[in-house]
């Protein structure tokens, strides 16, 4: 089993569209969450952190539910821009701050 | 630009050659960090350095990879005898690593190698 897991898609939604990813971390020693942005051929950018009181940014909003080991991204009013492969992250900041990805979630947004 | 450089950005070798890829971090950040992306995958870790040490490898890398920051500022990733598989996206990453907090990791714009 992957230590993060994510469904690949392709998401595939009209433009003003909501559209929910999920993700679930196997290793409850996970201590930072983050979700990345990749757009093609190009590298991960970070999206915004993930906090358990959850957080927003914008049209963006995070969700970590610990108990569960599940983390979530929103998007709300998408907009074309935001096609992408969207990349759950984890870290371990007590073992050097490797970056754990998921598979990541592509999304195309379309007209 | 400011940023973390990867150089070159495209490679294409013959199988059974040597490459060496080289990261520049931004400049103070003491972290950095070796990634390796195939096609449909997110990034793997492979190694990381603070400063010019190597405190930790993947076992995806194996022998016929090599890693190295000299002074602490950029670093060089060596892979020998290279194999179809190694074909994949080389990111490089780094970070000011204070104690105790995540840091927030930059990547660069990586290597793609192709090998025939």
């Amino acid at each position: 089993r992957k230590e993060v897991e994510q469904d690949p898609g392709p998401f595939n939604v009209p433009e003003g569209a909501t559209v929910a990813f999920n993700c679930t971390y196997s290793n409850s020693a996970s201590q930072s969450f983050f979700w990345y942005r990749q757009d093609c051929r190009k590298e991960p950018k970070l999206l915004m952190s993930v906090y358990s009181s959850g957080n927003e940014d914008g049209r963006f909003t995070a969700q970590l539910n610990r108990a569960s080991q599940y983390i979530s991204l929103l998007i709300r009013d998408s907009k074309l821009s935001d096609s992408a492969t969207y990349l759950c992250v984890v870290n371990y900041y007590n073992q050097g701050g490797k970056l754990i990805f998921g598979q990541g979630t592509e999304l195309s947004v379309k007209p | 630009d400011t940023g973390v450089s990867q150089d070159p950005r495209h490679k294409i070798t013959k199988r059974g050659q040597n490459v060496t890829f080289r990261c520049d971090p931004i400049s103070e950040h003491n972290r950095l960090y070796w990634y390796r992306q195939t096609l449909g995958q997110g990034p793997e870790f492979l190694t990381y350095f603070q400063n010019e040490a190597q405190l930790e490898k993947s076992r995806l890398l194996s022998d016929r990879f090599s890693a190295e920051r000299p002074k602490g500022s950029f670093s060089t990733l060596e892979i020998q005898r290279t194999e179809q598989g190694d074909s994949a996206m080389y990111l490089c990453a780094s970070s000011f690593n204070r104690a105790l907090t995540t840091d927030t990791q930059y990547f660069g714009p990586g290597t793609r190698l192709t090998v025939l």
